[in-house]
């Protein structure tokens, strides 16, 4: 069976960064498509980027561009997400998800405050 | 930049049969998906690729795409169907990025 599992929660200043770390169990995480969501407290979805075949890369939102990043650890089959100069509008639980969003890690809250 | 829109809320009676439409101009060549979210729940898909439901997801959840509108049905709405409805998107433009509509409330009462 396979299962997504996400870092723990995080508490950080405006300006610092952020990485959440996603490991993928029972498949080989290069098998996977990886897609990042948050979701604001009491808000919607926000898809923030994945990995898009067609490009065979991983694209982001534009609202993200240049400030978030996605790197893998293959030999211990964990992505990561870094978003850098935190807000606190990016105070948020972060979702990992694969496939079609089949799959979804259970969330990592991430909360910025001074 | 691409959106997909849904209405705020839907409200049916039990048994009832609730129909949530999500609007974007590239549903004619995009895919829609279709997620579920509970109160403090991880988000569920319901359908994908316009029609088709996973095989842990109960018949009475339909999906179908005409147009620049895709529609998720649930047929015999019960109370335990209340949820945060989501659909999903790609835009058709280079970016290829994907989008979420602002979610349905689904309330059975």
């Amino acid at each position: 069976q396979v299962h997504l599992i996400q870092s723990g929660a995080e508490v950080k200043k405006p300006g610092a960064s952020v990485k959440v770390s996603c490991k993928v169990s029972g498949l080989s995480l290069n098998k996977v498509s990886m897609h990042w969501v948050r979701q604001a407290p009491g808000q919607g979805l926000e898809w923030m980027g994945g990995f898009e075949p067609e490009d065979g890369e991983t694209i982001f939102a534009q609202k993200f561009q240049g400030r978030v990043s996605v790197t893998e650890d293959t030999s211990a089959e964990t992505a990561y997400l870094q978003v850098n100069r935190l807000t606190s509008e990016d105070t948020a639980t972060y979702y990992c998800a694969t496939g079609a969003m089949a799959l979804w890690g259970q969330g990592t809250r991430v909360i910025v405050s001074s | 930049s691409y959106e997909l829109i849904q209405p705020p809320s839907v409200s049916v009676s039990p048994g009832q049969t609730a129909r949530i439409t999500c609007s974007g101009d590239a549903l004619p060549q995009k895919y829609a998906y279709w997620y579920q979210q509970k109160s403090g729940q991880v988000p569920v898909l319901v359908i994908y690729e316009d029609d088709k439901r996973p095989s842990e997801i109960p018949e009475k959840f339909s999906g179908s795409s005409s147009g620049t509108v895709a529609t998720l049905t649930i047929s015999g709405a019960q109370v335990d169907d209340e949820a945060d409805y989501y659909c999903y998107s790609t835009d058709s433009s280079g970016n290829h990025g994907g989008v979420f509509g602002g979610g349905t409330k689904l309330t059975v009462l």
